[in-house]
This record gives structure tokens, C-alpha cells and sequence, in this order.
């Protein structure tokens, strides 16, 4: 069955500073595709960046970017530069590429930026 | 483009009462996903329409819910005979599927429900 795992409940990062959130996945499935989105207080989800299982790139859009580490079934996110903007959730998504299509999430990780 | 609309944003109501919520996906969106999410968890699925068929339901959805999607336009989601273990974030995504896996979900504000 696939799972997402994210391990850090809550995050702290200084301001123009980078940070990691981690993600782990399990799927069975060759083909599938990571998700990572932000949800603010105000609680809409955000999309953020995509990786695909067969992408030989990692994934970046604008501050963020995606460690895809295949092998060990990881897709962390980094965000460069953070801003106080950026305290939210973080939620990284599975979706695979058989059967439904639905979106499987992690449990989160409550980023704080400070100034 | 006026995003994933839905309502009420609130809904207070009392045990053993019946609640409908509603979602207008993105316009030319055939995917329509429903999700709970409750304090400090992510999303959990519910179900999932592609046009109007209801494709998958997941176990966590019980007989006292339904969800419709009639003309694959917008959705509802009823829970009858509400109880306190429903109080929970009900959001609605919807996706345009071009047949990947790339396809990204486009949430809306959802609809925070408290049983009473």
C-alpha cells in the first residue's frame, strides 16, 4: 500500500536561510509522482513543485526545489532564501500511476520562519 | 479561472443532524476529489469522481455519507445523522486529467464542520 512519511511535526528556520523537509515514500508502483503543497492559515492547499518517478532531473521552481533520492524512496523539499511568508504546512502527495489516481498525503510538517 | 469554490466556508450543527456541503471545481476539470482532514493531520481521501462517475470511496467514508457529482459539474458531499467524530476540515480538489500522473490538484478553502 503506498504511505507517505514525513517525520518532522515542526520546523524552525531563520529567515534567507534554507531548510530540508523531509519526505519518505512506499509504493510498489514504477510509475508514480510526488507532490509537495503549502497550506497556510488561512487553510487552502498550495500547490508547490512536482517530481515524477522516471524524471532524471530533480525538480525546481523558483525557491523551491525537490531532492529526489529514488533508492532510498525520498523527496525532500528545499526551500532557498526563506521568507516569513513561508510559515505554513508543508504536506508532501503521492499519486501513482496505476489504479485511481487519488492523491495520498503525509501527516505534515509546520514550518516556522523566523526574523 | 476562479479556483475551487466551496460551501459554507463554517458549519456549525448539532448531533444527529444532516449536512450538505457543496463544490464547484475549476471549470473543464473532470477530477473531483473529496478529502477530511482533521487538526494537525493531512488530508485523508474520501472519494473521487472522474465526470460524473464516483470511481472509489474509501473505507473511511461510512453509509452515513454520499457524495454526488451530477452532470460532472459541481459536487456534493451529505453526512446524515452527524456525530461529534465528524467534526473535521471537508475539502474539495479538482484536476484536469490528461491521462499522467503530473497532473496537479487544485484545493479549495474548504468547509470547516463542528458537531455539537
Amino acid at each position: 500500500a503506498q504511505k507517505i512519511t514525513q517525520t518532522q511535526p515542526g520546523m524552525f528556520v531563520q529567515e534567507k536561510e534554507a531548510v530540508t523537509l523531509d519526505c519518505t515514500y512506499d509504493t510498489s508502483d514504477p510509475s508514480y509522482g510526488l507532490f509537495w503543497y503549502k497550506q497556510p492559515s488561512s487553510g487552502e492547499m498550495i500547490f508547490l513543485i512536482y517530481q515524477g518517478s522516471y524524471d532524471q532531473q530533480n525538480a525546481t521552481e523558483g525557491r523551491y526545489s525537490l531532492n529526489f533520492q529514488k533508492a532510498r524512496k525520498s523527496a525532500n523539499l528545499v526551500i532557498s532564501a526563506s521568507q516569513l511568508g513561508d510559515s505554513a504546512m508543508y504536506f508532501c502527495a503521492m499519486r501513482e500511476g496505476s489504479g485511481t489516481y487519488k492523491y495520498i498525503f503525509g501527516t505534515g510538517t509546520r514550518l516556522k520562519v523566523l526574523a | 479561472d476562479t479556483g475551487v469554490s466551496q460551501d459554507p466556508r463554517h458549519k456549525i450543527t448539532k448531533r444527529g443532524q444532516n449536512v450538505t456541503f457543496r463544490c464547484d471545481p475549476i471549470s473543464e476539470h473532470n477530477r473531483l476529489y473529496w478529502y477530511r482532514q482533521t487538526l494537525g493531520q493531512g488530508p485523508e481521501f474520501l472519494t473521487y469522481f472522474q465526470n460524473e462517475a464516483q470511481l472509489e470511496k474509501s473505507r473511511l467514508l461510512s453509509d452515513r455519507f454520499s457524495a454526488e457529482r451530477p452532470k460532472g459539474s459541481f459536487s456534493t458531499l451529505e453526512i446524515q445523522r452527524t456525530e461529534q467524530g465528524d467534526s473535521a476540515m471537508y475539502l474539495c480538489a479538482s484536476s484536469r486529467d490528461r491521462g499522467h500522473i503530473d497532473t496537479e490538484a487544485f484545493f479549495g478553502q474548504g468547509t470547516r464542520l463542528t458537531v455539537v
